[in-house]
């Protein structure tokens, strides 16, 4: 079946500019989870949705981070303004429910690079 | 002290050997432990989930876990280089929902 899907793949912003992320979950899995990876480290928590509701943003870097899942389903993690420093790889995951003991799926990212 | 601690390598093994990758975690009431598999410029694969003491085998790959000792290990059996990836080590804290990952160790097969 589908996998979690991401897009774009690549996105290269000039400093100061908007962007807008998406990530599709597996099809009725209802956590949704947006992790940023740097080079050579491991994925780091930004976020976490369930249906729509996002319970947890504690991992958001700065105010310039915004993400949003109005439908339950699709999500588009914002940033604005962006910073070299928000160059990364922005991972989306998904997990069938709630809890500690489900198994997440990561899509396939989301490389960003800000010059 | 980061909360998923792992060596980061690089550790070469030949192939048909036997990697023996290893975590430990600060927070003893975690309940959920994941290895997940990275290959360069891609995202991690899951390849182990274990959640009780013991081991827990899926075909060349065990995973063992020790909750007193809070470590967990990730065995590969009869190495390929198809194994040669970055493995990352990720456990749910306690009462939580989010993956805490350590930094990965790379693993590299030689043929």
């Amino acid at each position: 079946g589908a996998g979690v899907s991401q897009s774009p793949r690549y996105k290269v912003a000039k400093r100061g500019q908007d962007v807008a992320l998406r990530c599709d979950p597996i099809s009725g899995h209802v956590s949704l989870f947006w992790y940023q990876q740097a080079l050579g480290q491991g994925p780091e928590f930004l976020t976490y949705f369930q249906n729509e509701a996002q319970l947890d943003k504690s991992g958001l870097p700065s105010d310039r981070f915004f993400a949003e899942r109005p439908e339950g389903s699709v999500s588009t993690l914002k940033i604005q303004r962006t910073q070299q420093e928000d160059s990364a790889v922005y991972l989306c995951a998904s997990a069938a429910s709630p809890g500690t003991t489900y198994e997440q799926y990561f899509g396939p990212g989301t490389r960003l690079t800000v010059t | 002290q980061k909360e998923v601690e792992q060596n980061s390598g690089p550790l070469s093994v030949p192939e048909g050997a036997i990697a023996s990758l290893n975590c430990t975690y600060s927070d003893r009431g975690s309940q959920s432990f994941f290895w997940y598999r990275q290959y360069s410029g891609k995202s991690p694969e899951l390849i182990m989930f274990i959640y009780s003491n013991g081991d827990k085998e899926d075909g060349r790959f065990t995973a063992q876990l020790n909750k007193a000792s809070q470590y967990v290990s990730l065995l590969i059996r009869d190495s390929q280089p198809s194994d040669s990836a970055t493995y990352l080590c990720a456990v749910v804290p306690s009462n939580d929902y989010k993956l805490s990952f350590g930094a990965g160790t790379t693993v590299t097969v030689r043929a």
